[in-house]
């Protein structure tokens, strides 16, 4: 089983569209949890970190699940500049790794 | 401050070569970690420090070797190149424990 798990989509929404994105982890022991944007043929670029309590920055909300071992991402007013992947990332300290999702592409149509 | 510099952006390999691939990182970060992304498969850890003079394996280590060189520098060698080595290499350094990884630009191999 991966240990992070993204439905790889693709998403395709009209501008200013609500869209959500789900994550699943496998190992309960992960401590940090994250979301990456990545562009086309660039590196992935930290989007926002996920809190236990949730976490809003500007038309992005962050959401994390413990019991059911589940992240989400909802952006709102999409605009045609989130057109990217998303990559759902988690760390489990005493590894000092991160296991990254497959990414759920998304392209915000005019 | 350049954050994580990658060299070269891109290379073409004939199978059995070798080469090395470098990194750099000027956050005075401790942990650094070397990534592979293949279509489909998403990243994937190659071999990661978590600090000055430790390394450890990841995920998909073989026929990779690596060299965390000083605090800065972190290097990832391929001895005998081959062609399912063809991939985007991505290096990524972190202060450590489980705080915000920042990356390279990449490179882009091809393995002829």
């Amino acid at each position: 089983r991966k240990e992070v798990e993204q439905d790889p989509g693709p998403f395709n929404v009209p501008e200013g569209a609500t869209v959500a994105f789900n994550c699943t982890y496998s190992n309960s022991a992960s401590q940090s949890f994250f979301w990456y944007r990545q562009d086309c043929r660039k590196e992935p670029k930290l989007l926002m970190s996920v809190y236990s309590s949730g976490n809003e920055d500007g038309r992005f909300t962050a959401q994390l699940n413990r019991a059911s071992q589940y992240i989400s991402l909802l952006i709102r007013d999409s605009k045609l500049s989130d057109s990217a992947t998303y990559l759902c990332v988690v760390n489990t300290k005493t590894g000092n790794q991160f296991y990254f999702g497959t990414g759920t592409s998304l392209t915000v149509i005019p | 401050n350049a954050g994580v510099t990658q060299t070269p952006k891109f290379q073409v390999l004939k199978t059995g070569q070798s080469m090395t691939l470098q990194c750099a990182q000027d956050m005075n970060h401790n942990s650094m970690y070397w990534y592979r992304q293949d279509p489909g498969m998403g990243l994937r850890l190659i071999y990661y420090s978590a600090s000055e003079g430790t390394t450890d394996k990841g995920e998909v280590p073989n026929g990779y070797n690596v060299s965390r060189l000083n605090k800065r520098e972190f290097s990832l060698r391929l001895e005998s190149a081959a062609p399912s080595q063809t991939s985007v290499y991505f290096c990524a350094s972190t202060v450590g424990g489980g705080e915000t990884q920042y990356f390279g630009p990449g490179t882009r191999l091809l393995v002829l």
